[in-house]
């Protein structure tokens, strides 16, 4: 089945304490994005990558990091959490080429950081 | 300021009644207007994509329209099931970059029986 996985589906830590949230697809898509969700705020674009060592910045990037060593894994990573950053998280990849393609996304990772 | 606006942000409605969500948009150049359905606790699912030269695309009971000329589409659900009940949110891509997308903070529609 075609799908993206994120792991974990629910995280709750501390101030400063480094996590990473893990993403995965197994559509062979070259497009993976991360984005947060708030209320009120809609989806907002944290990183995305447009293949293998590719990755760039999207609207909310500070205070996260990503890396794309390979094509169907794109972790999300939070080296020093922050109060902040509790919110919503989407993992979503596509076909390059985002024209006419839609975006799967997987279900979700709450994190809530105290 | 959102270059997405929804509305409303939230909507109840009856079992087996029609009702429309609208989207207007500032974003230019325009790529394509898309509709995605939200479950709660789940991720959005794509429901319909439109470009410049398309007005009208159906899937099943929902039905999304753009008049590219007004920067403004709506989506009309007919007939509502309880399934329904989601988030409904309007990306709009810009014709510039393929990352550009712009989203629209969705609208929670609520069908009672």
């Amino acid at each position: 089945e075609a799908q993206v996985t994120q792991n974990p589906r629910y995280l709750i830590t501390v101030t400063g304490k480094k996590l990473t949230v893990t993403c995965s697809q197994n559509m062979n898509h070259e497009y993976m994005s991360w984005y947060r969700q708030d209320p009120g705020l809609g989806l907002r674009q944290i990183y995305y990558s447009m293949n293998v060592e590719v990755t760039d910045k999207g609207d909310v990037p500070e205070g996260y990091k990503v890396s794309r060593k390979e094509k169907r894994n794109f972790p999300l990573i939070l080296e020093s959490p922050s109060p902040n950053q509790t919110s919503l998280y989407f993992c979503a990849s596509s076909l390059l080429g985002l024209g006419n393609q839609p975006q799967h996304f997987g279900d979700g990772t709450r994190l809530s950081i105290l | 300021k959102n270059q997405v606006e929804q509305s409303p942000q939230s909507l109840i409605i009856l079992e087996g009644k029609n009702c429309t969500l609208q989207c207007n948009y500032t974003v230019s150049p325009f790529s394509n207007l898309r509709w995605y359905k939200q479950d709660t606790g789940r991720g959005p699912v794509s429901l319909t994509i439109m470009t410049f030269s398309e007005n009208t695309k159906s899937n099943g009971r929902y039905t999304a329209t753009l008049d590219a000329d007004t920067k403004q589409s709506s989506l009309h659900i007919t007939a509502s099931q309880l399934s329904d009940s989601a988030s409904y949110i309007c990306v709009v891509s810009a014709g510039n970059n393929n990352n550009d997308m712009r989203f629209g903070a969705g609208t929670r529609l609520t069908v009672k029986p």
